[in-house]
């Protein structure tokens, strides 16, 4: 069973931040929240993961509340093509990835 | 780095044939790959675990008799689908796991979509 709940879809206009919400109310301390998109068609793209401090990358931004009992991911410009599938995971650092439905995101142009 | 490699990258086949579709890790060592599949308008969905040298160990409700597994390298994983049915039609994705990885990413292929008539 997928362990996060995220909203099925979401608009976000172009060249705007993308923030994408994650709840994952039954975290264990173990487990580390991982974010991947999938574009149409094509294998999944990790995109950042973290365990409880607010990491960044060159592709997003994720935070953490202090409780991490959920999280945001940020896509700080985005561009037509992050329109993908967002997957949010909770899982131990070595343990398989079990996919939820995950967040259609659309970017208007 | 860390690109996982799918092929072929489309195939069709008759009912009954069986297809084989391979997973190679390009630059790094894997010593787990995983094997999922994906219907139209559907999440992923996890089929099988490989650990090189071993077998695999599959999801519950998916056919090991059906799907067989082959993990005989550390770059090379294999999915055999065998007597295809049209049901059987998908989007198979692969997944690989750096040997001594240490922040526990999975890299994923670009996926292989498989067409039964």
């Amino acid at each position: 069973d997928a362990k996060t709940t995220q909203p099925p879809s979401m608009d976000c206009a172009e060249g705007r931040a993308a923030n994408l919400p994650c709840n994952h109310s039954t975290i264990s301390g173990n487990e580390y929240v991982y974010w991947y998109r999938q574009i149409h068609s094509q294998g999944p793209q990790y995109i950042i993961h973290g365990l409880k401090n607010n990491e960044t990358n060159e592709m997003a931004s994720l935070i953490i509340t202090e409780d991490r009992k959920s999280s945001t991911l940020i896509l700080p410009h985005a561009t037509l093509r992050d329109t993908a599938v967002y997957y949010c995971i909770v899982r131990p650092r070595d343990d398989k990835i079990i996919f939820g439905k995950g967040t259609r995101l659309h970017i208007l142009p | 780095g860390a690109v996982v490699s799918q092929h072929p990258s489309w195939v069709i086949c008759k009912s009954g044939t069986s297809v084989k579709i391979e997973c190679r890790s390009l630059d790094f060592q894997a010593t787990t790959m995983f094997w999922y599949r994906q219907f139209p308008k559907q999440s992923l969905m996890l089929m099988a675990t490989s650990n090189e040298g071993s077998k695999a160990t599959y999801e519950q409700g998916v056919e090991k008799d059906k799907f067989l597994i082959n993990h005989a390298s550390l770059t090379l994983s294999t999915l055999t689908v065998t007597s295809a049915h049209p049901e059987d039609s998908s989007f198979y994705i692969c997944s690989a796991r750096e040997r001594g990885g240490g922040r526990g990413e999975q890299y994923f292929g670009p996926g292989t979509r498989l067409t039964v008539t």
